[in-house]
């Protein structure tokens, strides 16, 4: 069981937006801005899309963004592309345990 | 650029133990802390563990203790993870990966190795 808590899986078309979300405690996500998302294509490592929260690093399309509230952050995608078919995780650090968690992974379909 | 090349596939018996290598390049090795992180076939990433390549300090998750150790190289700008004691389990890919800035262990894992199979059979 994963400390952080993600939908299985999610779904939308070409053009539409979805969001993922990513469930924690005020012990992890919701006591620290050390949020952060991944995405992962099959047989490849994965690659950071969003720090900080909300933060993207160069190269990463304007189309993913992240927010959060309270004890859950939130990852969108914006203007679906196929190419965004793939495993999205969310990470934070977790004050419990002075250590790091994931999120047990979304898998995105793009119809 | 910045590269982060681990060594490659083991095989291994219950009960043995396993070290993965990753050499990083085209960065100053010392400023940036490494993390493992391992994933199980068809299965989510499991954080392993952070070292501070510069002083060489190490933090690891409470399911791992005492099995795992990560080590540096400063040498050869080189971090080792060994697990030991492996069981089935244990058969994963494992990754090690940067943080994204320096300095500071944000857990941003910004650069990956390319991933070592490590199978755990008997």
């Amino acid at each position: 069981q994963s400390a952080l808590t993600q939908p299985a899986s999610v779904s939308g078309s070409p053009g539409q937006s979805i969001t993922i979300s990513c469930t924690g405690t005020s012990s992890d996500v919701g006591g620290y801005n050390y949020v952060s998302w991944y995405q992962q294509h099959p047989g490849k490592a994965p690659k950071l899309m969003i720090y900080d929260v909300s933060s993207r690093p160069s190269g990463v399309s304007n189309r993913f963004s992240g927010s959060k509230s309270d004890n859950t952050a939130s990852l969108t995608i914006s203007g679906l592309q196929a190419e965004d078919e793939a495993d999205y995780y969310c990470s934070s650090y977790t004050s419990s345990s002075s250590t790091w968690v994931f999120g047990g992974g979304t898998k995105l379909t793009v119809l | 650029q910045v590269q982060l090349v681990q060594s490659g596939a083991e095989v291994k018996k219950p009960g043995a133990s396993v070290k993965v290598s990753c050499k990083a390049s085209g960065y100053t090795f010392t400023n940036y802390y490494i993390y493992w992180v391992r994933q199980a076939p068809g299965q989510g990433l499991e954080w392993m563990g952070v070292i501070n390549p510069s002083g060489g300090s190490t933090s690891y998750p409470q399911k791992l203790q005492g099995r795992v150790t990560l080590t540096r190289d400063t040498s050869t700008s080189t971090v080792y993870m060994e697990l030991r004691s492996l069981r089935s389990e244990d058969t994963a890919v494992y990754y090690c990966a940067r943080d994204w800035w320096a300095k500071y262990n944000y857990g941003y894992y910004g650069y990956w190795g390319q991933g070592t199979l490590v199978t755990v059979s008997s």
